[in-house]
């Protein structure tokens, strides 16, 4: 059974860089197939698309936030990873990886639990 | 930026009811449609892709409709463990994947 798990720092001071990793369980990053992607949900707010790469590392970015979004991955770790540089106030959210599926149409079909991350000083 | 409206954005319903939310694409969209299911403290749960494919394991209560620019998602009969938040999100304009602000269905 396909799980993801994502980690990293909780707290984020204004102005530096969000890093988060999400590993992989239960299967290969690396399937032909998919693609892994990173979305995020603002306190009592909607959801927004980050990214996705493959594991060749081909990278999709939101161009609303493709200037400070940088996703990498590590096959030989089963894992991938987020950075979001110049990080303000409005970048404090519950961040998600999911297995994205680029076929009929891009969708996200597993999941992690999420991890919060608050920006302040 | 396509443009994703959800409508309602909450609805009250009883156990049984069949209950229609709907989303509207500001340009067409095709069938470029997902729908997800959210509740309080999990992660999004994938229901419907492709506008009307169900998703594995997806209970047949649920259904999805429509192409182009509106569309709607169907509980047939609505059941206690669909109390709950559901968003749709379009892949037309990928990578600029767009979410509806989302519905929230409360018990009546």
């Amino acid at each position: 059974q396909l799980q993801l798990q994502e980690s990293g720092p909780g707290l984020v001071k204004p102005s530096e860089t969000l890093s988060l990793t999400c590993t992989v369980s239960g299967g290969s990053i690396s399937r032909s197939t998919d693609y892994w992607g990173w979305i995020r949900q603002p306190p009592g707010k909607g959801l927004e698309y980050i990214g996705s790469i493959y594991y060749s590392g081909t990278t999709y970015y939101n161009p609303s936030l493709k200037s400070r979004v940088t996703i990498s991955v590590d096959t030989s770790k089963n894992q991938f990873s987020l950075k979001l540089s110049s990080v303000t106030a409005a970048d404090t959210a519950v961040y998600y990886c999911a297995r994205t599926r680029i076929a009929e149409s891009w969708y996200f079909d597993v999941w992690g639990r999420g991890t919060p991350v608050t920006v302040s000083s | 930026d396509i443009q994703m409206t959800q409508s309602p954005s909450s609805r009250s319903a009883s156990v049984g009811d069949r209950v229609t939310i709907t989303c509207r694409a500001s340009q067409s969209i095709r069938s470029y449609l997902n729908w997800y299911q959210q509740k309080p403290g999990k992660a999004p749960k994938l229901l419907i892709y492709a506008a009307s494919r169900l998703q594995s394991g997806v209970p047949s209560r649920f259904s999805g409709s429509g192409s182009g620019t509106d569309f709607t998602l169907t509980i047939s009969s609505l059941q206690p463990e669909d109390f709950a938040t559901y968003y749709c999100q379009q892949s037309y304009s990928s990578p600029a994947l767009t979410f509806g602000g989302g519905t929230k269905v409360e018990i009546k």
